[in-house]
């Protein structure tokens, strides 16, 4: 069964710092990866994509993935993080079987001044 | 930008009482999605549809729950008799085929008490 392990549950970055939030995902075959991000009261917003074309994939908000066969990762980066850039963030394969979609448990990204 | 609605934004209802979610997927899009997401917990898959019925559901999407689209605009998500445990945010989201991303909507909060 498809599964994805987001480690750390919380991250704490100052701005203008690094970002990298971790997804590990467990898939036989080649999968398709996301990642969305959730601000508060809010619903889901796609981050950007993975579906076997480039390993390195770039999306909304300066936000990039590199997609690793072999670790199995996908991790989220941003070089600089601000202020705005504080949400949940999930990490997302899509289910083998089909298309549903199958959420990490998110990490919270908190970014101070 | 095309949008998925949900309706309402907050829903409270009493124990064993009926409720309806409402949403309003992107017009041209073909397949559509309820998840849930219990507070602090990840989101959680319920059902897929597709050409009118069900092409895919999860182990939550017991006997107490229906999905339906009634008049080619609306996909309904009833929950017959609600739990307490039935109290989280529910999102809808479509997408145009199989490999595109899902488009959420802004989610209802159902409150069972």
């Amino acid at each position: 069964a498809q599964s994805v392990t987001q480690l750390g549950s919380h991250v704490s970055v100052s701005e203008g710092a690094l970002v990298l939030l971790r997804c590990n995902y467990s898939s036989s075959v080649p999968p398709y990866l996301f990642w969305y991000v959730q601000y508060p009261n809010q619903g889901l917003q796609l981050l950007l994509k993975y579906t076997s074309a480039a390993t390195l994939v770039k999306g909304i908000n300066g936000f990039e993935a590199e997609f690793k066969k072999s670790e199995t990762s996908f991790h989220l980066t941003k070089p600089s993080a601000h202020m705005s850039d504080a949400a949940e963030y999930f990490c997302a394969v899509r289910n083998q079987a089909g298309t549903a979609l199958i959420f990490g448990k998110g990490t919270t990204l908190s970014v101070s001044s | 930008e095309p949008e998925v609605t949900q309706t309402p934004s907050h829903q409270v209802t009493q124990m064993g009482q009926e409720v309806i979610l409402r949403c309003v997927p992107i017009s041209n899009h073909l397949y559509f999605y309820w998840y849930r997401q219990i507070l602090g917990q990840k989101v959680e898959f319920l059902v897929s549809f597709y050409n009118n019925e069900i092409s895919e559901k999860s182990e939550i999407f017991d006997d107490q729950f229906s999905v339906e689209r009634p008049d080619g605009s609306n996909f309904t998500l009833k929950i017959r008799s609600t739990k307490l445990e039935d109290s989280a945010m529910y999102f809808c989201a479509s997408i145009l085929q199989e490999s595109v991303e899902q488009y959420f909507g802004p989610g209802t909060r159902l409150t069972v008490t």
